[in-house]
């Protein structure tokens, strides 16, 4: 199985930092690449795919770049509502997998 | 509106057996793959099983195989997941989600406990 390993698994941010989360696959998986935000006791709600398409309604400040076995998803300017866990996901192959997540919390 | 809702969720002995439904409202079920994820309390998201459009295709992760059992009925708009010889780390909120790969939709999941 593929492991996708995210980092840092938490930081601490102000509004209006700018933010990046790094996901490192453990082989290549092409742009096969997916980023969620999840808010506690909800599910995860998409907002890249494609390694660096952003999902339609999602506001601009969120960015996905990368390919083959490095990927970051950044947000440019930190807002209230974006206090939350990230995770990446490939599904290049079964079994899919997820990153482990990112907690971005309010400094 | 694009809706899916999951049920069947509860208390279980481990060893035991529970089986899982998802309701498919808003969009074609027929011509979507249909995935199942979980979430045990306070951790990550693990992908459990897909099953293609006409269900000629199922996959799981290694730690289900042998033990759980993803279906569809496309006339009912529903998807189901059979899961026997539950074992205590089974025991999470379990997520029924459109598509194949990423997910654009997803229920609020169904909490299963795994416990004596």
């Amino acid at each position: 199985a593929i492991q996708l390993t995210q980092s840092p698994s938490s930081l601490s941010a102000s509004v209006g930092d700018r933010v990046s989360i790094t996901c490192r696959a453990s082989q290549g998986i092409s742009s096969a690449l997916a980023w969620y935000q999840q808010k506690p006791g909800k599910p995860p709600k998409l907002l890249i795919y494609d390694a660096s398409s952003l999902e339609s309604g999602v506001p601009s400040r969120f960015s996905g770049s990368g390919s083959g076995t490095d990927f970051t998803l950044t947000i440019s300017s930190l807002q209230p509502e974006d206090f939350a866990t990230y995770y990446c996901q490939q599904f290049n192959s079964f079994p899919l997998t997820f990153g482990g997540g990112t907690k971005v919390e309010i400094k | 509106e694009v809706q899916v809702v999951e049920s069947g969720g509860g208390l279980v002995q481990p060893g035991g057996s529970l089986r899982l439904s998802c309701a498919a409202s808003g969009f074609t079920f027929s011509n979507y793959c249909m995935s199942w994820v979980r979430q045990a309390p306070g951790k990550g998201l693990e992908w459990v099983a897909d099953i293609k459009q006409d269900g000629s295709e199922r996959y799981f992760v290694d730690s289900v195989k042998g033990r759980f059992t993803i279906s569809r009925d496309n006339a009912k708009n529903s998807l189901f997941l059979q899961m026997n010889s539950l074992r205590a780390e089974d025991t999470a909120v379990y997520y029924c989600a459109r598509g194949r790969g990423y997910s654009r939709h997803w229920g609020q999941g169904t909490l299963v406990t795994v416990s004596s």
